[in-house]
């Protein structure tokens, strides 16, 4: 079945430690691919997206995501999380053709 | 660039009620979506319109749920005769152009709670 997956519900680390989100995808073909953010009571802010080239796109904020057609991902990275980073990040995807489809969304706490 | 902007933010109602949610989207994007989304949950897809034509509709959109783009500009999502289930928020987002690959942007959300 086509999907989106987030593996993780609830992630915390500490400030200053790098951050890894995971998201996997389950189509056909390579649809586009986007990690948006949702802070508490908010709607949704791009935080990047791939449609082709390179594979590792860089985003606000100082995120980054890797494509890895092989493994169907697209994780997200940021190598010194902040406090300010605390939110819900959602992977979703744009089969050709389709709408958006979100990842049920991983939760991250950051500790002091 | 003013954003997507949602109207009201919050809305409380009783159950059998009637509400309506107002969405102006970024000016002159064609698409405007609608999407819900429920406590722990990623936003489900409930509609889109391409200017103001509706386009696509969600299985979740049951028959007492209407959306209008009449003019192709702002948008309505009315809800007829809640139940406690439609208790969500509901996301209003607009892209520029048509086909695939644009990015959405997002309003932020009109919270609806039936009581």
């Amino acid at each position: 079945a086509q999907s989106v997956t987030q593996p993780d519900i609830h992630i915390t680390v500490s400030e200053g430690a790098s951050l890894e989100l995971r998201c996997n995808y389950s189509y056909g073909a390579t649809p586009y691919l986007f990690w948006y953010v949702q802070s508490p009571g908010q709607g949704l802010q791009l935080l990047l997206k791939y449609f082709s080239g390179d594979t590792l796109v860089q985003g606000i904020k100082g995120f980054e995501a890797e494509f890895k057609r092989s493994q169907s991902s697209f994780n997200l990275r940021k190598p010194s999380v902040h406090w300010s980073d605390a939110a819900e990040y959602f992977c979703a995807v744009e089969p050709y053709g389709q709408n958006f489809v979100f990842g049920p969304g991983t939760r991250l706490s950051v500790l002091p | 660039d003013t954003g997507v902007s949602q109207d009201p933010r919050h809305k409380i109602t009783k159950r059998g009620q009637n509400v309506t949610f107002r969405c102006d989207p970024i000016s002159e994007h064609n698409r405007l979506y609608w999407y819900r989304q429920t406590l722990g949950q990623g936003p489900e897809f409930l509609t889109y319109f391409q200017n103001e034509a509706q386009l696509e509709k969600s299985r979740l959109l049951s028959d007492r749920f209407s959306a209008e783009r009449p003019k192709g500009s702002f948008s309505t999502l009315e809800i007829q005769r809640t139940e406690q289930g439609d208790s969500a928020m509901y996301l209003c987002a607009s892209s520029p152009n048509q086909g695939t690959g644009n990015t959405i942007y997002f309003g932020e959300g009109s919270w609806l709670t039936v009581v």
